[in-house]
């Protein structure tokens, strides 16, 4: 059974940093895209960043980029979201999610999300 | 403003037959696949339809999904109150090479 489990969320001030992990279970990590997924409260899904199964390939939606990072360790089944200069819109909870048919597909796995909340 | 306008609200009797509709782009719903979610009140989101018109097992039948160029939609027939929910599209977009969704429709059993 495929399991994503995120943690690090939690209250940070303006201007913070925070770091989110997602750790992966019952199928082959290492050969799957990876992708995170938030969404703020009462409001919609917003795509915020995706990471190829190698590493290789990254992208960023434009409300992250230049502060939001992604990134992967194969080895230890586990998805990086290391976020800083946050701001009170960043506030959201984060889902880690991965499509098992292709990158160029919406995700079919989501973990239970970790909430972020970014206020003084 | 969402990417894939939805309409913001829906609403249906027992047993009725809805339709949400999904809009889009020759960059997204025109040339990729379109997936359907349910979203209760403080749950992720569950998967519905994927690939314009399959359903994952345990989906009821009562889902069904359809695609015409760069439109989507989700019907559900035989509407039940467990139904009520929030409904969201999406689909990759080769403009933004990331995914986008529509804003959700709200759903709800009259």
């Amino acid at each position: 059974e495929v399991q994503l489990v995120e943690s690090g969320g939690g209250l940070v001030q303006p201007g913070g940093s925070l770091r989110l992990s997602c750790a992966a279970s019952g199928f082959p990590f290492g050969g799957y895209e990876m992708k995170w997924v938030r969404q703020a409260p009462g409001k919609g899904l917003e795509w915020v960043s995706y990471i190829s199964s190698s590493g290789g390939r990254i992208n960023y939606a434009d409300s992250v980029k230049g502060r939001f990072t992604i990134s992967r360790d194969n080895a230890k089944n586990s998805l990086y979201l290391q976020m800083n200069s946050l701001r009170a819109e960043d506030t959201a909870v984060y889902y880690c999610v991965t499509s098992s048919f292709s990158e160029y597909d919406p995700p079919d796995y989501w973990g239970q999300g970790t909430l972020v909340t970014v206020s003084s | 403003q969402s990417v894939l306008p939805q309409p913001p609200s829906a609403s249906g009797t027992p047993g009725q037959r809805v339709t949400i509709s999904c809009s889009g782009s020759s960059s997204n719903i025109g040339s990729n696949y379109v997936y359907w979610y349910q979203q209760l009140p403080g749950t992720a989101p569950r998967l519905l339809i994927y690939r314009n018109n399959q359903r994952p097992s345990g989906v009821p039948d009562r889902f069904s999904g359809s695609k015409s160029g760069t439109s989507a939609s989700l019907a559900i027939s035989g509407l039940r109150s467990e139904d009520e929910a929030d409904y969201y599209c999406a689909a990759w977009d080769d403009s933004l090479s990331g995914v986008v969704f529509g804003g959700g429709t709200k759903l709800t059993v009259l």
